[in-house]
């Protein structure tokens, strides 16, 4: 049973470009959220997605934003890329909303 | 805003010694989570507490819902050098809220 996955592992990208991040999610799940975990903090919530329609929003610019797929998958794009978008981006996946998510590995993305 | 607060942020201790980390909140979630994340990767769920007072053990691990379902406490008994890594716990309340984590260090 495959767990969440993510790609890709690592990025670079520079300031003002824009970048997409994709996440399958646990087998069986059918809610992805994304966070965003800068260096010594916890993950910060991005956004959750759930058939298809953002469902929560945290507190990141309209630069943020994504998508779900039929088949439960789902991306994260960042336009206009600031050098503090630089982290680990985070996918956890769960059944509905209910509060027992699993994270994938993340995807490192650095600005330059 | 929701927030949680953990304590100790940084904790190195030796093998074999016992430790208390600690996850407080004005707020009142209807579960909390605690997690353990190794360097560049995902955090992984260790548990699950939903009932106000709710002690949860996972080997020599004992977790600890509060009461009023606002703070909780990890305890691991004779520690490993396995223990290492960051501690994460998050509440829920409609959707997730993280700490910022202790990092825990077992020497040999």
């Amino acid at each position: 049973d495959a767990g969440v996955t993510q790609s890709p592992t690592h990025l670079i990208k520079t300031r003002g470009q824009q970048v997409t991040l994709r996440c399958s999610p646990k087998s069986g799940h059918d809610t992805v959220s994304w966070y965003q975990q800068a260096l010594g903090q916890g993950p910060q919530f991005i956004f959750q997605y759930y058939e298809e329609e953002e469902r929560q929003r945290g507190n990141f610019p309209d630069r943020f934003s994504g998508h779900q797929f039929p088949n439960y998958s789902s991306e994260l794009n960042v336009n206009a890329l600031l050098l503090g978008d630089s982290a680990l981006y985070l996918c956890a996946s769960s059944w509905d909303v209910t509060y027992e998510q699993y994270f994938g590995p993340g995807t490192r993305l650095t600005v330059t | 805003t929701q927030l949680l607060e953990q304590s100790p942020q940084f904790l190195s201790i030796q093998e074999g010694e016992n430790l208390t980390v600690y996850c407080n909140s004005s707020s009142v979630f209807s579960s909390l989570q605690w997690y353990r994340q190794e360097p560049g990767e995902g955090p992984v769920l260790l548990v699950t507490v939903v009932t106000g007072g709710e002690v949860k053990k996972l080997k020599r691990l004992t977790f600890q819902f509060g009461d009023a379902r606002k703070d909780s406490s990890l305890h691991i008994t004779a520690a490993q050098p396995g223990d290492t890594g960051l501690y994460l716990c998050a509440g829920f309340a409609g959707k997730s809220t993280f700490g910022d984590g202790t990092t825990l260090t077992v020497k040999p």
